[in-house]
């Protein structure tokens, strides 16, 4: 299923060194996510995007910066993370029509800090 | 209070068991629900919306009641391949896109 990519898969990185997740959606939706999964803690929603504009932002850290250049492509800048933010990132997307707003996800990004 | 609620399991089942699993949300303004599925290092998927009436998808029932703000998935005739984490979603009155997860329950189903 191709319908919401995302690289990379795996990533390592130091807390100094600056990276980016990419995802890419297929489905022709218009609202685009990031989650959070930790170990042993429900998925966490950090940014919601709506026709490229951010609608909601979860009190997450500076240090993550997302970025929407159009509906189909969100990124997630990494910088000078911490090791408490090794988790999956997962993106989703979903149509912004119809009441049920049902969300479709990406593999996700298996983020180690050291 | 947790906004979604589950039972964290495992429940442990044999092939051909029924299973229910059950749910609860704390905003009573909620107005769409999900049931999802995820398999161990994997994404969620989305296994079915669930509607005011309740609805069937072969095997699996989902059950809403909002009086009591409860939801709740059936799985008849369990599939060692229905093995994986159920995760209830909420999407949340006034963020109309803001879905809040359980934590999820995690089925087991042996042989």
């Amino acid at each position: 299923e191709t319908g919401v990519t995302q690289t990379p898969r795996h990533l390592v990185m130091g807390m100094t060194n600056k990276k980016s997740l990419k995802c890419e959606q297929h489905l022709g939706h218009n609202a685009m996510y990031w989650y959070k999964q930790s170990a042993k803690k429900p998925l966490e929603l950090m940014f919601v995007y709506n026709f490229k504009e951010q609608t909601e932002n979860n009190s997450v850290p500076s240090r993550f910066s997302p970025e929407c250049p159009n509906s189909s492509h969100l990124f997630l800048h990494l910088h000078t993370l911490q090791p408490e933010d090794s988790a999956l990132y997962l993106c989703a997307s979903s149509p912004l029509f119809g009441q049920l707003y049902e969300q479709y996800f990406g593999p996700g990004t298996r983020l180690t800090v050291t | 209070r947790k906004e979604v609620e589950q039972d964290p399991g495992p429940f442990n089942v044999p092939e051909g068991a029924t299973v229910a699993f059950n749910c609860t949300y704390s905003n009573s303004a909620s107005q769409s629900f999900f049931w999802y599925r995820q398999d161990c290092r994997k994404e969620p998927k989305l296994l079915m919306s669930v509607y005011s009436s309740g609805n069937e998808d072969g095997r699996f029932t989902a059950q809403l009641n909002r009086a009591s703000q409860y939801i709740s998935l059936l799985i008849r005739d369990s599939k060692l391949s229905d093995s994986a984490t159920y995760l209830c979603v909420v999407n949340l009155s006034g963020g109309y896109n803001k879905l809040i997860f359980g934590a999820g329950t995690r089925l087991a189903v042996h042989p």
